[in-house]
């Protein structure tokens, strides 16, 4: 299957950026995903890109798409204390018509006040 | 809004019993899914559905079965849980436009003693 690599944490300030990193495999992927996921909770879909755009912004968000080199990136302009949570990013299996989705481990953001 | 339901957000049960987790989708998505979260091994793909009465195993299928009887409604079955079934159980659905987003139930906890 595919491989979608993230770092496990990250820590930042409160009223700092965050950037979230993700490397995947497939260079037929559509679509590429960010999901939020809050303790005891399911996933929140935040946002997603298609493959032939290089950015995508959203109030706070921000995903930055290269495709070259198989990057992704989430990045939160002004991080609060309610964005403490695990990312999740994802990518849709090129070609599929099923829809399946391959998901990272996940970043636990940490954000201290 | 896209709701998914899960049946039960706590579960305990006894090794060797039958158990059953449903899922129950509003947005009359043709794509189903479960899986299963684990501490450091991330979201893993157990079974998917991509219409009524049709399946396909994911990467970890073995203990499981599913059913879909009804467009909204994707079951997953423990035929004779095991306590390395204990997980958190998180189902999602999907439609065939746009991006091809998956949204996700709150998740069911299960654990087996």
């Amino acid at each position: 299957g595919e491989d979608v690599e993230q770092s496990l944490f990250l820590s930042v300030r409160e009223g700092d950026s965050s950037v979230i990193n993700c490397t995947y495999t497939d260079s037929s992927s559509t679509y590429l995903y960010w999901y939020k996921q809050e303790p005891g909770a399911g996933l929140q879909l935040l946002t997603y890109i298609f493959s032939n755009m290089d950015m995508k912004q959203d109030q706070r968000l921000t995903v930055l798409l290269n495709k070259k080199d198989k990057h992704l990136s989430l990045r939160i302009a002004d991080t609060q204390t309610g964005d403490s949570a695990i990312y999740f990013c994802a990518e849709r299996e090129g070609g599929s018509t099923l829809g399946r989705l391959y998901f990272g481990r996940g970043t636990q953001l940490t954000v201290w006040p | 809004d896209v709701k998914v339901t899960q049946s039960s957000r706590y579960l305990v049960k006894r090794t060797g019993e039958k158990v059953f987790l449903e899922c129950v989708q509003d947005m009359d998505h043709e794509n189903m899914f479960w899986y299963r979260q684990d501490p450091g091994l991330g979201l893993r793909l157990i079974y998917f559905s991509y219409d009524v009465k049709m399946k396909e195993k994911g990467d970890i299928p073995e203990g499981y079965s599913v059913s879909r009887e009804k467009k909204e409604r994707f079951s997953l079955i423990l035929e004779s849980a095991s306590t390395n079934q204990t997980s958190m159980y998180l189902c999602a659905s999907s439609g065939r436009g746009r991006g091809y987003e998956q949204y996700f139930g709150p998740g069911t906890r299960l654990t087996v003693t």
